[in-house]
């Protein structure tokens, strides 16, 4: 079965500086997807950025980069130069051929900054 | 443009009595799924429409659960004879389908509707 990992259920972090958020994954699929979401304490579900499984280069959007380590099967989302709005709950998801399209959700990080 | 609409945000019911949340997503989506999450826990897939496809039902935890998308737009999701664990918050999320073998379509979420059975 696939399976998401994060094994941080928090995090704290200083304004301005940078955090990793960990995510693994299992899955015997060549092709994936990986998505990073965010549900700030609103309650709304953010998405961030999605790596690919064949994707050259990791990706980065802004603050947020993925540091994609396919032969270790983990997705660890960086965030640089933290803000107090970056307090919220992230999650990390997997899409892969054999599920229908759904995303599969890992169970969260709460990440809390600290001003 | 608008993003996906949920109804009710909230809805309290008693254990026993049916209940239907109703998910309006953004325009042009083909995709739509619904998510179950409880209290401080992850999202847990329940139901995906595609198209006209069969719906995947494989995430619906009883069958007192349903759902329906009609004319491949507006989805009711309907829970019958309500369980106090049946209390949690429901998203909805709808998604354009890029045709790519793994699809990068991240999924757009609604605001969801948080069900208190008592």
């Amino acid at each position: 079965a696939q399976k998401i990992t994060q094994t941080q259920p928090g995090m704290f972090v200083q304004e301005k500086e940078a955090v990793t958020l960990d995510c693994t994954y299992d899955t015997s699929d060549p092709s994936y997807g990986l998505f990073w979401y965010k549900q700030p304490s609103s309650g709304e579900m953010i998405f961030l950025i999605y790596q690919g499984s064949y994707d050259q280069q990791n990706a980065t959007e802004g603050r947020y980069s993925l540091n994609f380590q396919k032969a270790r099967k983990s997705a660890n989302l960086v965030i640089s130069a933290s803000q107090l709005g970056d307090s919220a709950m992230y999650f990390c998801a997997m899409r892969y051929p054999g599920s229908a399209r759904q995303l599969t959700f890992g169970s969260g990080t709460q990440l809390t900054v600290l001003p | 443009g608008a993003g996906v609409s949920q109804s009710p945000s909230n809805k309290v019911t008693e254990k026993g009595k049916d209940v239907e949340l109703r998910c309006d997503p953004i325009s042009g989506h083909t995709a739509l799924y619904w998510y179950r999450q409880s209290l401080g826990q992850g999202l847990e897939f329940l139901i995906y429409f595609q198209g006209n496809s069969a719906p995947d039902k494989s995430g619906l935890p009883s069958d007192r659960f349903s759902a329906e998308r009609t004319g491949g737009s507006v989805s009711t999701l309907t829970i019958q004879r309500t369980q106090q664990e049946d209390s949690a918050v429901y998203l909805c999320a709808s998604s354009l389908a890029s045709g790519k073998q793994v699809d990068n379509s991240p999924l757009h979420f609604g605001n969801g509707t948080r069900l208190t059975v008592t």
